[in-house]
């Protein structure tokens, strides 16, 4: 069975403040890694994916991967009331259908 | 438009009757995915078609639901005898190459009410 998983939050985090947002996984086979962010009544749009070890950075949003510890994290800084949004991880072994986590609410207080 | 469109945006039915659900991928993509997602709960696979290849049904939660692609193109996903608990949003979403699924693109989704 493959897993991933995730505090369904909500998290709350004040303007301005680092907004950090963990997966975990349970398939070692997998390859990719995406989080999606997904506004109430909306459907999910991508904003970062990762395949190496490391971090990613993309404007504020950075990804961390670490496979050793089936890992993948989603930093978010200078947090914004417009990022509180339900976020989801999603995992590939590639040329897969994803396998997504239930999702995070974050909620960016101003 | 250039976007993954699904019809109907809403449906709601009674429990018991068939349902058929529209998506139209982005012109040209190649990979067309269903998935659901119920109430506070993540997106669960049900269904992928790749090109011409045999499409993956690994992911359907019963014999009640099917799905087909005609032409490469559109997709309709048939639930039959609809109970409640299939009451959820089911999302399209597609990519113009199968291995490259950070490209996979969402509809909006149709919601379904099954009363």
């Amino acid at each position: 069975q493959k897993e991933v998983e995730q505090n369904s939050g909500p998290l709350s985090v004040p303007e301005g403040a680092i907004a950090s947002l963990n997966c975990t996984y349970s398939d070692r086979g997998s390859q990719s890694f995406f989080w999606y962010r997904q506004y109430s009544g909306k459907s999910p749009e991508l904003i970062m994916f990762i395949y190496s070890n490391g971090d990613k950075e993309d404007g504020r949003f950075t990804a961390q991967l670490n496979k050793a510890s089936q890992y993948v994290s989603l930093l978010i800084r200078d947090s914004q009331p417009s990022d509180s949004a339900t976020y989801l991880c999603a995992v590939s072994r590639g040329n897969t259908p994803l396998v997504f986590g239930k999702g995070t609410r974050l909620s960016v207080i101003a | 438009g250039a976007g993954v469109s699904q019809s109907p945006s809403n449906k709601v039915t009674e429990k018991g009757k068939d349902v058929e659900l529209r998506c139209d991928p982005i012109s040209g993509h190649t990979a067309l995915y269903w998935y659901r997602q119920s109430l506070g709960q993540g997106l669960e696979f049900l269904i992928y078609f790749q090109g011409n290849s045999a499409p993956d049904k690994s992911g359907l939660p019963s014999d009640r639901f099917s799905a087909e692609r005609t032409g490469g193109s559109v997709s309709t996903l048939t639930i039959q005898r609809t109970q409640q608990e299939d009451s959820a949003v089911y999302l399209c979403a597609s990519s113009l190459v199968p291995s490259q699924v950070e490209t996979q693109y969402f509809g909006p989704g149709t919601r379904l009410l099954v009363l």
